[in-house]
């Protein structure tokens, strides 16, 4: 399968730790975007990056949210002294060069802080 | 602005009915409009897409209207099948070519057989 891979498929924490999630994009696409999805609402935005570039952040996104893709391929986003309200599917997609527009996404990782 | 709104939030048709999902969006710059389909438990999938240079495009049972200067855009599903019931999105790209999509809160769609 050479779709959008994403690890770990689930994680339960508990309140004040730290997680880390992976993403892994189709190999030939250099853009690659977080969202966030709670039930019953849409993806909301994270951040995305152009190759190894963070192009965008969203602003509601806390301090405590960090996203890295140190050589353009895979990306990480750790989310530090977690809280119950980021319990969620964090889901990452990615984009072809051809910039089509079209996002590809991952299967999720669902996050859930006790 | 990066305002996006669905309406309905909940449609039930009969199977074989239409179905049509308005999307609203503020930002005068976008021009990319694409729905995505997405299935309980599973991952969001583009069902069909549209550029700002064209009114209409179709695909099948899908169709997709853009309206630019009322900054709306619809889903149009047609002879609907139990295998369309899902949630489905609109999400407007925001910013101008190559920069992030928008979703709205979503539209569930439940056809009865």
């Amino acid at each position: 399968d050479t779709g959008v891979s994403q690890n770990p498929r689930h994680k339960i924490t508990k309140r004040g730790q730290n997680v880390t999630f992976r993403c892994d994009p189709i190999s030939e696409h250099n853009r690659l975007y977080w969202y966030r999805q709670t039930l019953g609402q849409g993806p909301e935005f994270l951040t995305y990056f152009q190759n190894e570039a963070q192009l965008e952040k969203s602003r509601l996104l806390s301090d405590r949210f960090s996203a890295e893709r140190p050589k353009g391929s895979f990306s990480t986003l750790e989310i530090q002294r977690t809280e119950q309200g980021d319990s969620a599917m964090y889901l990452c997609a990615s984009s072809g060069r051809l910039n089509t527009g079209e996002l590809f996404f991952g299967e999720g990782s669902r996050l859930t802080v006790l | 602005g990066e305002n996006v709104e669905q309406h309905p939030s909940t449609l039930s048709v009969q199977e074989g009915d239409s179905a049509v999902i308005k999307c609203t969006y503020s930002d005068s710059a976008s021009n990319y409009f694409p729905w995505y389909k997405q299935e309980l438990g599973k991952r969001p999938q583009l069902i069909i897409d549209i550029r700002s240079n064209v009114g209409e495009k179709k695909d099948q049972r899908i169709a997709v209207t853009l309206n630019k200067t009322a900054k709306h855009f619809s889903l149009h599903i047609t002879e609907t099948q139990p295998e369309d019931s899902a949630v489905y999105f609109c999400a407007p790209q925001v910013g101008g070519y190559g920069n992030k999509l928008v979703f709205g809160a979503g539209t569930i769609l439940r056809v009865k057989s």
